[in-house]
């Protein structure tokens, strides 16, 4: 079975924190996914890579930044973290191609104080 | 561009009846169309997936129809139980030629099965 494993379930930073949220897959997948998922507005896409060191924003890229330095591994950066960024970040992977389902991390719970 | 409608519930049904849980799509091209379903403090899982029109796309006894006339792909099953308690999201992937591509999601749907 495929796993993707987010390295923390929930974590609590303070304004203005830099935060880093990674996320590793065992399954040597192409593609990486980090979504965004807030009560009413489903999940919404931030940045996606299909490649090491290639990103691509998502829908909501602001105030986030990735890094795909090895192909398992997708972090997640919020430079300056704010309240508003107080949210379940979901990371997914994938093998290329339209038709490939994604695989879902566990998520990580995320409070900005 | 891309969009997802699903009703937002939450759904409430007896063990046993009849689910529909209704998604209507609005994309360009041809895409594959997908049911995530997520269980309590989980991430999402695949339940099923349909890639061109009229195909049907079936998984613990759930099923969908890619319909490309009403841009739909409702969700049914015949008999639900307690543990199909879960918040169901409908999501298309759209055509790409290749490449990565996020989906996207609607709001998600909350059914709750009630003993």
């Amino acid at each position: 079975d495929v796993k993707v494993t987010q390295s923390s379930r929930y974590l609590v930073k303070r304004t203005g924190e830099k935060v880093f949220l990674e996320c590793v897959q065992d399954m040597d997948h192409e593609n990486m996914f980090w979504y965004r998922q807030d009560p009413g507005l489903g999940l919404r896409l931030i940045y996606f890579s299909y490649d090491v060191k290639m990103k691509e924003k998502g829908d909501i890229p602001e105030g986030y930044s990735v890094s795909r330095e090895k192909k398992e591994r997708f972090s997640l950066i919020l430079e300056s973290a704010s309240t508003n960024q107080t949210s379940m970040y979901l990371c997914a992977s994938s093998l290329l191609g339209q038709n490939q389902p994604q695989h879902f991390g566990d998520g990580t719970r995320l409070s900005i104080l | 561009g891309n969009s997802v409608t699903q009703m937002e519930g939450p759904v409430t049904l007896s063990e046993e009846a009849f689910l529909t849980i209704n998604c209507t799509y609005t994309a360009t091209g041809y895409p594959s169309l997908f049911w995530y379903v997520q269980y309590p403090g989980e991430g999402l899982q695949l339940l099923l997936k349909a890639t061109k029109a009229d195909d049907k796309g079936s998984n613990k006894g759930f099923e969908a129809t890619y319909r490309k006339e009403t841009t739909s792909f409702h969700l049914e099953k015949g008999s639900v139980q307690v543990s199909d308690s879960a918040v169901y999201f409908c999501a298309l992937s759209p055509y790409s030629g290749g490449g990565a591509d996020g989906l996207t999601f609607g709001k998600g749907t909350h059914l709750i099965i009630q003993p």
